[in-house]
């Protein structure tokens, strides 16, 4: 079935520092691809998508491009916030429902 | 727009034990999704409801079980307790349930089984 390896981290950055968090897939065919984010406390939202080879998802300063000659995914922003320290996983769907396969997650810390 | 709604946020229950956890989607949301979330695991899918219908079961024992109402809430039910079933509980919904990914998740039911 559908699989996702991605980066756990922690990652700990400064405030405007650029972030990277990678991501790689194992699928059949050609699924959309997600990130979730997870503030403390909360449940996760939807970060961004992309449903076809070199889509680029975006929302909120991050980015993620959809490679599928690499089979990765990777998260991107230019400049982190301290608002954004969350966990952040990588999704992608597995079979006709709505079950998603999510990566394990990875923990990011922003500091002032 | 009220969000996904779940009961309990919290509780406590030791080995044996039985639990009933609540979910009520977006209204209008006709899939209802439950994931476990254990830091060792990380987040596993545990079944899928779409009216009224269970569509899709992830790889857990018959212990775990769900349904759904007329009205799309949803409830899962837990017996025979193990420490192993300590976990955040997220429910999810989305509005037609067509693989598309795009989940509105709960706040999660925090189970601890002591």
């Amino acid at each position: 079935g559908n699989s996702v390896t991605q980066m756990e981290g922690p990652v700990t950055l400064s405030e405007e520092a650029f972030l990277t968090i990678n991501c790689t897939y194992t699928a059949t065919g050609y699924p959309s691809l997600f990130w979730y984010v997870q503030y403390p406390g909360e449940g996760l939202q939807l970060l961004l998508k992309a449903t076809k080879a070199d889509d680029k998802g975006s929302n909120k300063g991050f980015e993620a491009t959809y490679r599928k000659e690499t089979t990765s995914f990777h998260l991107e922003k230019g400049s982190v916030q301290v608002s954004d320290s969350a966990v952040y996983f990588c999704a992608l769907p597995q079979g006709g429902s709505e079950k998603l396969v999510f990566g394990k997650g990875t923990k990011l810390t922003v500091n002032p | 727009k009220a969000g996904v709604t779940q009961t309990p946020r919290y509780l406590i229950k030791t080995r044996g034990q039985q639990v009933t956890l609540s979910c009520s989607p977006i209204s209008g949301h006709r899939s209802v999704s439950w994931y476990q979330q254990t830091p060792g695991q990380g987040l596993q899918f545990l079944f899928e409801y779409f009216s009224e219908t269970q569509r899709n079961k992830g790889n857990f024992p018959g212990r775990f079980s769900g349904r759904q109402f007329s009205n799309s809430r949803s409830e899962m039910n837990v017996s025979t307790l193990e420490l192993g079933d300590s976990a955040l509980y997220l429910c999810a919904s989305s509005l037609l349930g067509r693989n598309t990914g795009e989940l509105f998740f709960g706040e999660g039911s925090r189970l601890t089984v002591l």
